[in-house]
């Protein structure tokens, strides 16, 4: 799987745009790029997905590059319980029992009042 | 949404002890599940994949005589960890995914050996 690159923290005042950012050069055609988070204490959950084009949901929008080496995970208006450590993971589709995922450190967004 | 449920949430067992810990999918058929343990300040490191019907697949370095996984139906995964030492504290979660949908995770069992 590619690897990725995500700052280690970053700092969002409440009520705004937090834009994490996340290098993955290497990835290939068929692989996607996954958004987790982790609350302190909880399981990851699951934030969005995409494969080329940007997509949006209920929680964030993705925004991937044209050449795909570099992603963008943004939540529109921030509030304190967003902060959480935001894990980009670069995999091929879903399904099967190889559909396992590998974590980095993720990037630690801490959301000030 | 699909929902991994993990029980129980904390446990603390004396040294020498074993403790197994519950995975289950609530509203979906999963024929693999995944451990994975986090040790603090740690991201998550996948520890085995568990197939329904079959034995489990461990990650390098992880001993499958120690942490023994089950899974005897399409719905439950269970780990159990034999004869816990202070340094198997961890954090355990578990996770599965419907058919083509993204793999969930449960809320993690915080396991205390004393």
């Amino acid at each position: 799987d590619a690897k990725t690159t995500q700052p280690p923290s970053m700092d969002c005042a409440e009520g705004r745009a937090a834009n994490l950012p996340c290098n993955h050069s290497t990835i290939s055609g068929n692989e996607y790029v996954y958004w987790y988070r982790q609350i302190h204490s909880q399981g990851p959950q699951y934030i969005i997905h995409g494969l080329k084009n940007n997509e949006t949901n209920e929680m964030a929008s993705l925004i991937i590059t044209e050449d795909r080496k570099s992603s963008t995970l943004i939540l529109p208006h921030a509030t304190l319980r967003d902060t959480a450590v935001y894990y980009c993971i670069v995999r091929v589709a879903f399904g099967g029992s190889n559909y396992k995922l590998t974590f980095g450190k993720g990037t630690l967004l801490t959301v000030n009042p | 949404g699909a929902v991994v449920s993990q029980h129980p949430s904390w446990v603390i067992c004396k040294s020498g002890t074993s403790v197994k810990i519950e995975c289950r999918s609530l509203d979906f058929q999963a024929t693999t599940m995944f451990w994975y343990r986090q040790f603090p300040k740690q991201s998550l490191m996948l520890m085995a994949t568990s197939n329904e019907g079959s034995k489990a697949t461990y990650e390098q370095g992880v001993e499958k005589d120690k942490f023994l996984i089950n899974h005897a139906s399409l719905t439950l995964s269970t780990l159990t960890v034999t004869s816990a030492h202070p340094e198997d504290s961890s954090f355990y979660i578990c996770s599965a995914s419907p058919p083509d949908s993204p793999l969930h995770f449960g809320n993690g069992t915080r396991l205390t050996v004393t």
